[in-house]
């Protein structure tokens, strides 16, 4: 069964360093998201992204981060300037139209870790 | 904005005894979805079962139910036969139909329930 993947599984970054978080959708899928999860706390939409351009975004997703599709797999998340309080999961979903609704499918998600 | 809200931080079960998780939502639309969402200690979110607002009918995926009160705002998972491998975090989560069809809607998390299961 295809699923998301994305890489890395976790990655350790100092504050102020920029990172690049990918994620490889399934492959017919027309919808991407990324969503976080503070240790302990509950998974927040950040943005969602459609015909190469973002569609929403919520009050977390800021000019520090942006969204990219540079080719016709990957999907990436880019935190410009990390801060000690972006250290968390980081999960991308993608989603297809289904009987009548989209059912988003998650990755198994980066851990980010900003020191 | 929609608020979900899940009311037992923690629950505990008997292997094979059935457990329900509790859920209850805030909004002001009348379209909508509603899922419930597992993440194991892997924290994969796995999507184990959701339900249309406009359909009165419950979803059921095998062992997983849910009871979907539409007036009440309230969603909440019955899971019969628990079995070992159920035990997880589970979320509710609400998504909006305001798009009419379209995806582009984020999915709105409650804080979770953490299911034990008793050997």
């Amino acid at each position: 069964e295809p699923e998301v993947t994305q890489t890395p599984s976790h990655q350790v970054t100092q504050m102020g360093q920029e990172v690049i978080l990918r994620c490889v959708p399934i492959s017919n899928h027309l919808y991407f998201y990324w969503y976080r999860q503070i240790l302990g706390q509950k998974v927040e939409f950040l943005v969602s992204f459609y015909n190469n351009e973002i569609s929403e975004k919520s009050e977390i997703f800021d000019d520090q981060f942006s969204v990219e599709r540079p080719d016709g797999s990957n999907f990436t998340l880019k935190i410009r300037s990390t801060k000690l309080e972006d250290s968390a999961m980081y999960f991308c979903a993608s989603s297809i139209r289904l009987a009548g609704t989209y059912e988003q499918y998650f990755g198994p998600g980066t851990r980010l870790t900003v020191t | 904005a929609q608020t979900v809200t899940q009311s037992q931080p923690e629950m505990s079960v008997q292997e094979a005894e059935t457990v329900t998780l509790s859920c209850t939502y805030d909004t002001s639309e009348s379209d909508y979805y509603l899922f419930w969402y597992k993440q194991p200690p892997s924290r994969q979110m796995i999507l184990v079962i959701r339900q249309e607002a406009y359909k009165q009918q419950n979803a059921t995926e095998n062992r997983f139910s849910v009871n979907f009160q539409k007036a009440a705002k309230s969603f909440s998972l019955k899971i019969s036969d628990s079995q070992l491998g159920d035990a997880a975090m589970y979320f509710c989560a609400y998504r909006s139909d305001a798009m009419r069809g379209g995806g582009a809607d984020g999915l709105t998390f409650g804080k979770g329930t953490h299911l034990i299961i008793q050997p």
